[in-house]
């Protein structure tokens, strides 16, 4: 079945540090790829999305890159702030198949130092 | 207001209880979710629906019941609670793969 993996946490960098969290996926087919946030005590937000091979989803300064080859979406910001301090999740869906659901990776808590 | 309300936020059951908790989305959309968040296990989905009517069973539903007769409720019933469900409980809604997530319930079981 569909899974997502990411890289475990938790992750603390200092402010304006370039920060990586590494997603890769297992799914046939090509499923849409996205990475939710969540701040504290909140639900999840949509932070970005790719929908077909070598898209670049971004929002916010966040960017990731699907990639077909190597199964993966990596999420990448070139200078973080206190303010992205939050869980961020990585997630699939596959709707060319009719379905909708999301299928999640465990999650990755970032906390950024002042 | 437009979007999506979960209640309640918090609530404390006893084991062997029955519970609902609510789901409610002002959107229209055709898909809603419910999903259990736990530490080390991400977020695992119960249950989902694609339209009224329409529901089928996500990755961990032993122990749940769904029912969808209008579009923008999914209310969640455990049957009978147990303690391994304790958990923090996202509902959501979406359409194009964009999927819109409640504030949350925290559900403990004593």
């Amino acid at each position: 079945g569909d899974s997502v993996t990411q890289m475990e946490g938790p992750v603390t960098l200092s402010e304006e540090a370039f920060l990586t969290i590494n997603c890769t996926y297992t799914a046939t087919g090509y499923p849409s790829l996205f990475w939710y946030v969540q701040y504290p005590g909140e639900g999840l937000q949509l932070l970005l999305k790719a929908t077909k091979a070598d898209d670049k989803g971004s929002n916010k300064g966040f960017e990731a890159t699907y990639r077909k080859e190597t199964t993966s979406f990596h999420l990448e910001k070139g200078s973080v702030q206190v303010s992205d301090s939050a869980v961020y999740f990585c997630a699939l869906s596959r709707p060319n198949f009719g379905n909708e659901k999301l299928t999640f990776g465990t999650g990755t808590r970032l906390t950024i130092i002042p | 207001d437009a979007g999506i309300t979960q209640s309640p936020r918090y609530k404390i059951t006893e084991t062997g209880r029955q519970v609902t908790l609510m789901c409610h989305q002002t959107w229209s959309h055709s898909y809603m979710f419910w999903y259990r968040q736990d530490l080390g296990h991400g977020l695992r989905l119960i249950y989902y629906s694609a339209a009224a009517d329409i529901t089928d069973k996500g990755e961990v539903p032993d122990g749940y019941v769904v029912s969808r007769s209008k579009t923008e409720n999914f209310p969640l019933t455990l049957e009978s609670a147990t303690r391994s469900q304790t958990s923090v409980y996202f509902c959501a809604s979406g359409q194009f793969s964009e999927a819109f997530f409640g504030q949350g319930t925290r559900l403990t079981v004593v």
